[in-house]
C-alpha cells in the first residue's frame, strides 16, 4: 500500500525567513506529485506538479519554489516568507496519467 | 475563471435526512469527476467519483447523479450522519489527464444530530 508522509506537521515563522516543507511518497514508483495550498477554509490552490524526477512545473506564481529531488521525494521552498504564504499546505500524488489525487495529512504554516 | 462550481457554499441537515450538493462545470471537454471529502486539520481524500459515461454511481450511502447535457452534478448523501459533516470538494478533468484537475469552492457540510 502507498504512504504518504508530510513534514513538519506544522510550522511557526517569522516574515522574511526562509522554509522547506517536505513530502514523501513510498509503495509507488514514478508517481505524479503536486503541492497545493489552500487558506483556512478555503479551496485547493494548485500550486506546482512533478511528474518526473528533476522536472518541476510551475501552476502559479506565490514566490514559492519546489523541487523532486528523488522519484519519491517533493520539496517546497522559499528564501523569504510572506504574510500571505500562512496556511494549509498539501503535497499529493497520483498514479500516471490519472487525475485521483491521493492527498497527505498536510502542513499548516502560519507566517507571523 | 471559476471551471467548476459548487453549491450552496455550506449546508445544514438534521440526522438522517439526504443531503445534495450541487457541482456544475463549463468544460465540456472534461470527463472524470470525482468528490473529496475533507475533515478539518486534514487532507482531502477521495470519496466517490464518476466517469462522464454514466449518469449514476452509487457508493453505499454516497450518489452521484450526473447529467452531461446541462454539465452539472450533484453529491447525494442519504442518511446523513454527524460524522458526514466536514468539506466536500467537487474536481473536474480531462480525458487522460492534464495534471492540473480543476476544484470548486467547496461545500462546508453539517449534520446536526
Amino acid at each position: 500500500a502507498q504512504t504518504i508522509h508530510q513534514w513538519p506537521v506544522a510550522e511557526i515563522k517569522a516574515v522574511g525567513s526562509p522554509l522547506s516543507l517536505g513530502c514523501t511518497i513510498k509503495g509507488k514508483s514514478s508517481p505524479n506529485l503536486y503541492w497545493y495550498w489552500q487558506a483556512t477554509g478555503g479551496t485547493l490552490q494548485q500550486l506546482f506538479y512533478s511528474i518526473t524526477v528533476g522536472q518541476v512545473e510551475s501552476v502559479v506564481q506565490l514566490n514559492l519554489s519546489a523541487s523532486r529531488p528523488k522519484d519519491d521525494q517533493f520539496i517546497l521552498s522559499t528564501e523569504k516568507l510572506l504574510l500571505s504564504h500562512s496556511g494549509f499546505y498539501l503535497c499529493a500524488w497520483s498514479h500516471i496519467f490519472a487525475e485521483t489525487l491521493y492527498f497527505g495529512s498536510g502542513t499548516r504554516l502560519t507566517v507571523l | 475563471q471559476q471551471q467548476v462550481r459548487q453549491s450552496p457554499q455550506s449546508l445544514t441537515v438534521w440526522e438522517g435526512e439526504t443531503a445534495i450538493l450541487n457541482c456544475s462545470y463549463e468544460n465540456s471537454a472534461f470527463d472524470y469527476f470525482p468528490w473529496y471529502q475533507q475533515f478539518p486539520g486534514e487532507g482531502p481524500a477521495l470519496l466517490i467519483s464518476i466517469l462522464s459515461v454514466s449518469d449514476k454511481k452509487e457508493d453505499g450511502r454516497f450518489t452521484i447523479f450526473f447529467n452531461k447535457r446541462e454539465k452539472k452534478l450533484s453529491l447525494h448523501i442519504a442518511d446523513s450522519q454527524p460524522g458526514d459533516s466536514a468539506t466536500y470538494f467537487c474536481a473536474a478533468s480531462p480525458p487522460g489527464g492534464n495534471y492540473k484537475p480543476t476544484f470548486g469552492k467547496g461545500t462546508s457540510l453539517v449534520v446536526h444530530p
